[in-house]
């Protein structure tokens, strides 16, 4: 089955500071989608991109389809932003589900 | 507009017994899909339900199972409690398969003793 891989798996940063985040995938996707996991264990959704550039306030991400893998941005963080980062990804319509990354552990310090 | 919504936020039961959890999706959704998260494990897919029919399943034994009401709404069932069975239980709606973004709900918390 399809591969997700996130990189890197923890990453901790100053407040103010910028973030990139990877998701490598090993094979074509027609759904991708990051989500931020907050302490109490929702999944809010950040973007859906299975291809492209989007932006909402802080957040971009950027997702190559042809070279397999996505990007997302975190501008002048907060320590808001802490907490787990996934990228998700599904391949066919006949399955339906997404397929998760192991996720970035984000903290972000005053 | 209300989001996805799962019932009960917590649940403790005993190794062997049965656990019912409940979800109600996005108001013109027709996709339910319910995914485990377990310590050390990641997010697992296992279940997806359209228009009443059940249309994938993930690696899990047939003691999780489940059902799409004509409402859509959703229940998860698991029989004969293990241990491990121990997660957050997330279930997630779309307006359809795959190709439409997912929601997720604020899951439910099962522990088993």
């Amino acid at each position: 089955g399809i591969q997700v891989e996130q990189s890197p798996p923890d990453l901790i940063l100053q407040e103010g500071a910028n973030s990139t985040l990877r998701c490598n995938f090993s094979d074509s996707v027609n759904n991708l989608q990051w989500f931020h996991q907050n302490p109490w264990g929702q999944l809010i959704n950040l973007f859906y991109i299975p291809s492209g550039t989007k932006q909402n306030g802080r957040l971009s991400a950027t997702t190559v389809a042809t070279e397999r893998y996505s990007l997302l941005y975190i501008s002048s963080s907060q320590t808001t932003d802490s907490g787990v980062y996934f990228c998700a990804v599904g391949r066919s319509r006949s399955q339906g589900n997404l397929i998760f990354g192991k996720g970035t552990k984000l903290s972000v310090k005053p | 507009e209300a989001g996805v919504t799962q019932s009960p936020t917590h649940l403790i039961k005993t190794r062997g017994q049965q656990a019912t959890l409940r979800c109600s999706p996005i108001s013109g959704h027709t996709s339910v899909y319910w995914y485990q998260q377990a310590l050390g494990l990641g997010l697992q897919f296992l279940l997806w339900y359209d228009e009443g029919e059940e249309r994938n399943r993930g690696n899990f034994p047939p003691r999780f199972s489940g059902r799409q009401f004509p409402n859509y709404s959703s229940e998860l069932n698991v029989n004969a409690l293990e241990l491990e069975d121990s997660a957050l239980y997330l279930c997630a709606s779309s307006l359809g398969g795959l190709g439409y973004e997912q929601y997720f709900g604020p899951g439910t918390r099962l522990t088993v003793t």
